[in-house]
């Protein structure tokens, strides 16, 4: 059912260096892509999201970066930092129906100090 | 404030029998949804429920279902549990319509089946 691909599984990365992950999806409905960040014993929240209508969002040190015709997208993280270490998960709907989002597998992202 | 709040946090079953999970969702907001996140993979969608009513069911068997109440809390229930519905389980609450707005997820109950 999944149809959001999500890669790499792992990640590590040191203190200050660039976290980029990246996911692709297949169905063509899918027009909000939000990335959602879990800590560990705690539920999904809401990191950064965007719209096929841009190609960029920048949210301080989080960047999404969208290819509509390649139908990927992917999350960078500048000046990663140790605190930044968690899960991620990015995810694909159609704008008008959160019943239909996916998520991607994830990937456990580790900054080293 | 509050937010998305679920109980209990973690419980174990054997297989065959019956759990019901619940979450209180943020104050004003109406609408729930349920996910299963199993271990290593994303969550999936389960139910969304908006003003007591089901408003969306995802690719789940009938062992699982769902009621709002009210105050807008909800329950999870799931009987005959097999192995493999060990998993944590997520509720989310959304402050906008029925199928839009941002999901606020709880912290989950995991539920373990021996």
């Amino acid at each position: 059912q999944q149809q959001v691909k999500q890669s790499p599984q792992s990640l590590i990365v040191q203190k200050g260096g660039i976290s980029i992950i990246n996911c692709a999806y297949e169905n063509t409905a899918f027009d909000y892509f939000p990335w959602y960040q879990q800590f560990p014993g705690k539920g999904p929240a809401l990191l950064i999201a965007i719209r096929p209508d841009v190609s960029e969002k920048k949210e301080g040190r989080f960047t999404i970066s969208f290819n509509k015709s390649a139908k990927q997208f992917s999350l960078h993280i500048m000046d990663s930092q140790p605190g930044d270490s968690a899960t991620y998960f990015c995810a694909a709907s159609p704008v008008y129906n959160n019943n239909d989002m996916r998520f991607g597998a994830g990937t456990r992202l580790t900054v080293k100090p | 404030d509050a937010g998305v709040t679920q109980s209990p946090t973690h419980l174990i079953k054997t297989r065959g029998q019956q759990v019901t999970l619940r979450c209180s969702p943020i104050s004003g907001h109406k609408s729930v949804s349920w996910y299963q996140q199993v271990l290593g993979q994303g969550p999936q969608f389960i139910f969304q429920y908006y003003e007591k009513e089901e408003r969306g069911r995802g690719n789940f068997p009938d062992r699982f279902s769902a009621r709002q109440f009210p105050n807008y809390s909800s329950e999870l229930n799931v009987n005959a549990l097999l192995l493999g519905d060990s998993a944590l389980y997520l509720c989310a609450s959304t402050g906008q319509g029925a199928l839009t707005g941002e999901l606020f997820f709880g912290e989950g109950s995991r539920l373990t089946v021996l």
